[in-house]
């Protein structure tokens, strides 16, 4: 069974740039989230889809902004690039929310904000 | 509130037992997990442990949960050099979003 796919691997952008990262679910899972982990900063919860809607996010400007697709893949979007952006992105799936169901990790798209 | 802390760094000598420790605050947390981080890598589901539990085993590692104290900890039996990384521990809070420790970096020497 495949697990969670993101995409691109790297990416280098520019101050004001914008970007969109890639995930793809484990199949079956129906939840998506994605985190920030910035040196220094640790794992930050970003953005919290689920059957295609946007449940919950955490302490991040607009500029952050994503969906989710019907079939369950997400994109990240992030508009006018900041220096402090440089960061791991990290994605997770889960299946049905609520009860015990984990959150299992992508590898992330490292990008990096020169 | 929502915080998760973790000692920074361990250091053991392969073949001992090494033992990560973590403290939150949230009482209300339902599920704490152990992720594994390798260089380069993202975070591995090691195991994790449901808030009723005193302890869970799965082969060499060994969770327990003081609850009264908001104490998590990993013991992972008979180290190997493979076992060196970041482990973090989170504790799942509210609408599902996890709150993670600030990792603590293993080590394990010959």
């Amino acid at each position: 069974e495949a697990g969670v796919t993101q995409s691109p691997t790297h990416l280098i952008k520019t101050r004001g740039q914008q970007v969109t990262l890639r995930c793809s679910p484990i199949s079956g899972h129906t939840s998506v989230y994605w985190y920030q982990q910035a040196l220094g900063l640790g794992l930050q919860f970003l953005l919290w889809y689920d059957e295609g809607e946007e449940r919950n996010r955490g302490n991040f400007p607009p500029r952050f902004s994503g969906r989710q697709f019907p079939n369950y893949s997400s994109e990240l979007n992030v508009n006018a690039l900041e220096l402090e952006d440089s960061a791991l992105y990290l994605c997770a799936s889960s299946t049905t929310t609520g009860g015990n169901q984990p959150q299992h990790f992508g590898d992330g798209t490292r990008l990096s904000i020169l | 509130g929502e915080d998760v802390e973790q000692s920074l760094f361990l250091s053991v000598r392969e073949g001992d037992s090494s033992v990560i420790n973590c403290t939150y605050t949230d009482s209300s947390s339902t599920y704490l997990y152990w992720y594994k981080q390798e260089p380069g890598a993202g975070l591995q589901l090691l195991t994790y442990i449901f808030s009723n539990m005193d302890m869970k085993q799965d082969q060499r590692l060994t969770v327990l949960l003081n609850k009264k104290d908001k104490h998590l900890s990993l013991r992972i039996a008979d180290t190997q050099t493979g076992d060196s990384a970041i482990y973090f521990c989170a504790e799942r809070y509210n609408t599902d979003k996890l709150i993670f420790g600030t990792g603590t970096r293993l080590q394990v020497f010959p």
